[in-house]
């Protein structure tokens, strides 16, 4: 069975508009991480946002911020005001256990920002 | 101060021979991660140091596969017989495990081409 389930193989999405990217996860851990990432066409994964299982507010950083819902098992990214340096595919991953170990990654989405 | 680097940035090779890819974490940095990516998929993982020791190997896919860390910085996967099916981007991360702090950091990758 999948554990991390990002259904989107594309999106596209008007410059200066919102945009929700979605991922839903499945473990048995009460204890987990997720995690998002970006990786534009040159090909190096950076670090986005990040969710603990136990945290009870929704992360945020900057124009990311991740709509945790604990019970439905997803944890969407939202991108505020696109850029279209945020063309990009955006992978989203999760970490099972409290902390440390292996990240497991979804299928990715890829994101076009249109002018 | 410096990312994770990765060396070198592309390799190309016969069937059947030998490869090693490096990688630098950054400084600090006690765990050190090693996927693969596939065209079009997300990286999948292959194995995570602890300081010189591997905490869990369960995503090497044969014994052809081995990866040291002998002094807890930088790390070598070795390759042995390479295969077609083994081109890929080889990916590195390294991350700071305190608690609440394990995210990941990756590296450019290592493009690898089994001719």
């Amino acid at each position: 069975a999948q554990k991390i389930t990002q259904t989107q193989p594309g999106m596209f999405v008007q410059e200066k508009e919102a945009v929700t990217l979605d991922c839903t996860y499945d473990t048995s851990d009460q204890s987990y991480g997720l995690f998002w990432y970006k990786q534009p066409s040159s090909g190096e994964m950076i670090f986005l946002i990040y969710q603990g299982s136990y945290d009870e507010q929704n992360a945020t950083e900057g124009r990311y911020s991740l709509n945790f819902q604990k019970a439905r098992k997803s944890a969407n990214l939202v991108i505020s005001a696109s850029q279209l340096g945020d063309s990009a595919m955006y992978f989203c991953a999760m970490r099972e256990g409290p902390q440390g170990g292996k990240l497991i990654f979804g299928q990715g989405t890829e994101l076009s920002v249109k002018p | 101060g410096a990312g994770v680097s990765q060396t070198p940035s592309n390799k190309v090779t016969e069937k059947g021979k030998y490869v090693e890819l490096r990688c630098d974490p950054i400084s600090g940095h006690t765990a050190l991660y090693w996927y693969r990516q596939s065209l079009g998929q997300g990286p999948e993982f292959l194995i995570y140091f602890q300081g010189t020791g591997a905490a869990d190997d369960s995503g090497l896919p044969n014994d052809r596969f081995f990866a040291v860390r002998p002094e807890g910085s930088v790390s070598t996967l070795k390759i042995q017989r390479t295969e077609r099916g083994d081109s890929a981007v080889y990916l590195c991360a390294s991350s700071f495990n305190g608690p609440a702090k394990d995210t990941q950091y990756f590296g450019p990758g290592t493009r690898l081409t089994v001719l």
